[in-house]
């Protein structure tokens, strides 16, 4: 079945560090993917999505490509802050024809130091 | 401003008694869903719904039920029979099922603690 692999955490940080968050998926087929955000105590937040292969996409400063032929989208941010510290998802999802119900990942937590 | 409510924040119960969590949602989505978090085992899906008067069993149904009357409300009941309620419970919903890019929305969640 469909699935999806995230690294696993906690990702400890120094403010304004390079971030990457590896996110790997099992699909037969070319799925919508999706990271989304939780702050702790909250619900979950979409982040940014990809809907066909080669598309980036963006939001407050993170990316993440969607890669066919590496089965990937990796989250990345360039310079991360205190704020940022969280638990990141991984997710994918299909449309019409396919199961719709969302496929999440373990999740990782990012702690991001001052 | 258009959202999921979750209500209560912090649910706490005895062991034995059903306990019901509310979720309602004024974005007009179709589907809505149910998900429990526990730590470390990311999110696993309960229960979702398509439509007004249908609902599915998700990867871990056994102990929960739900009902879906009106578009806007699908109310979790976790029953005595599920064996290790305590934990954090999220709804969500998407504005159709079957959308390729229809990302879910996510209420704030309830934190249930059965003792």
């Amino acid at each position: 079945g469909d699935s999806v692999t995230q690294m696993e955490g906690p990702v400890t940080l120094s403010e304004e560090a390079f971030l990457t968050i590896n996110c790997t998926y099992t699909a037969t087929g070319y799925p919508s993917l999706f990271w989304y955000v939780q702050y702790p105590g909250e619900g979950l937040q979409l982040l940014l999505k990809a809907t066909k292969a080669d598309d980036k996409g963006s939001n407050k400063g993170f990316e993440a490509t969607y890669r066919k032929e590496t089965t990937s989208f990796h989250l990345e941010k360039g310079s991360v802050q205190v704020s940022d510290s969280a638990v990141y998802f991984c997710a994918l999802s299909f449309g019409p024809g396919g199961s719709y119900i969302p496929t999440f990942g373990r999740g990782t937590s990012l702690i991001v130091h001052p | 401003d258009g959202g999921i409510t979750q209500s209560p924040k912090y649910l706490f119960r005895k062991e034995g008694q059903n306990v019901t969590l509310s979720c309602e949602q004024n974005l007009n989505h179709d589907a809505m869903y149910w998900y429990r978090q526990d730590p470390g085992q990311g999110l696993r899906l309960i229960y979702y719904s398509q439509i007004v008067n249908d609902f599915q069993k998700g990867d871990i149904a056994e102990g929960y039920s739900v009902s879906r009357e009106k578009k806007e409300s699908f109310p979790l009941t976790v029953t005595s029979a599920q064996k290790n309620p305590t934990a954090f419970y999220l709804c969500a919903s998407s504005i159709e099922p079957g959308g390729t890019s229809s990302p879910l929305h996510f209420g704030n969640g309830t934190r249930l603690t059965v003792t």
